[in-house]
């Protein structure tokens, strides 16, 4: 079965600090990969998708930048936080699309709060 | 565009209670569409899901049917319980063109039952 992980599970980090969060996942091959923000409220905010290695697209522009190093890794950075930033961030995968029966269900992580001071 | 909309709350009832939680959606082509629950604190968990027109999802006592000519797939459940308190949200993936990679979320609605 499939898994996905994500650390740390909370962050508190000053303004203008680096950040670096970890998203895995296992049990399965080529995974599409997301990063997601949930500030204040419930929304979901999309950040970054990628199909494969070295293939990120960003959905909205701001200080935040990902990679995805490993076919089932995806990480989220920024080299300077602002207060703006804390949130809930969720990382998720779906099977490669195209493939017989897939219809693009996303599979959360259990998320990282990160609070910026 | 593709967009859902629904009911954002929050929506209190008691246990026992009947729940509905109403969703309707904007599409080209066929999406398909799914719920998804959120326990506070967590990762949002994948409830059901329905990718043809008449389709029902159902998983855990809830229920929803995809209905194509009111473009709606609202959430069912015929007695909630304590622990069903979460966040709803409604979803669709178009199924069509290069928005296959990206799921189309509502605002989510906030649930809380109460003993």
């Amino acid at each position: 079965s499939q898994t996905i992980h994500q650390w740390p599970a909370t962050l508190v980090q000053p303004v203008g600090s680096p950040l670096s969060l970890e998203c895995t996942v296992e049990g399965t091959s080529n995974p599409n990969l997301y990063w997601y923000r949930q500030a204040a409220g419930r929304g979901l905010q999309l950040l970054f998708y990628s199909v494969g290695i070295g293939q990120i697209s960003s959905e909205v522009p701001q200080n935040l930048s990902a990679s995805r190093p490993q076919d089932r890794q995806f990480i989220l950075s920024s080299k300077k936080l602002l207060l703006s930033d804390s949130g809930f961030y969720l990382c998720a995968w779906s099977a490669t699309i195209g493939l017989a029966g897939v219809w693009n269900e996303q599979f959360f992580g259990p998320g990282t709060r990160l609070t910026v001071l | 565009g593709n967009s859902v909309t629904q009911m954002e709350g929050p929506v209190t009832l008691s246990e026992e209670a009947f729940l509905t939680i109403n969703c309707t959606y904007t599409a080209t082509g066929y999406p398909s569409l799914f719920w998804y629950v959120q326990y506070p604190g967590e990762g949002l968990q994948l409830l059901l899901k329905a990718t043809k027109a008449d389709d029902k999802g159902s998983n855990k006592g809830f229920e929803a049917t995809y209905r194509k000519e009111t473009t709606s797939f609202h959430l069912e459940k015929g007695s909630v319980q304590v622990s069903d308190s979460a966040v709803y949200f409604c979803a669709l993936n178009p199924n069509s063109g290069g928005s296959n990679y990206k799921l189309t979320f509502g605002k989510g609605t906030l649930l809380t039952v109460n003993p």
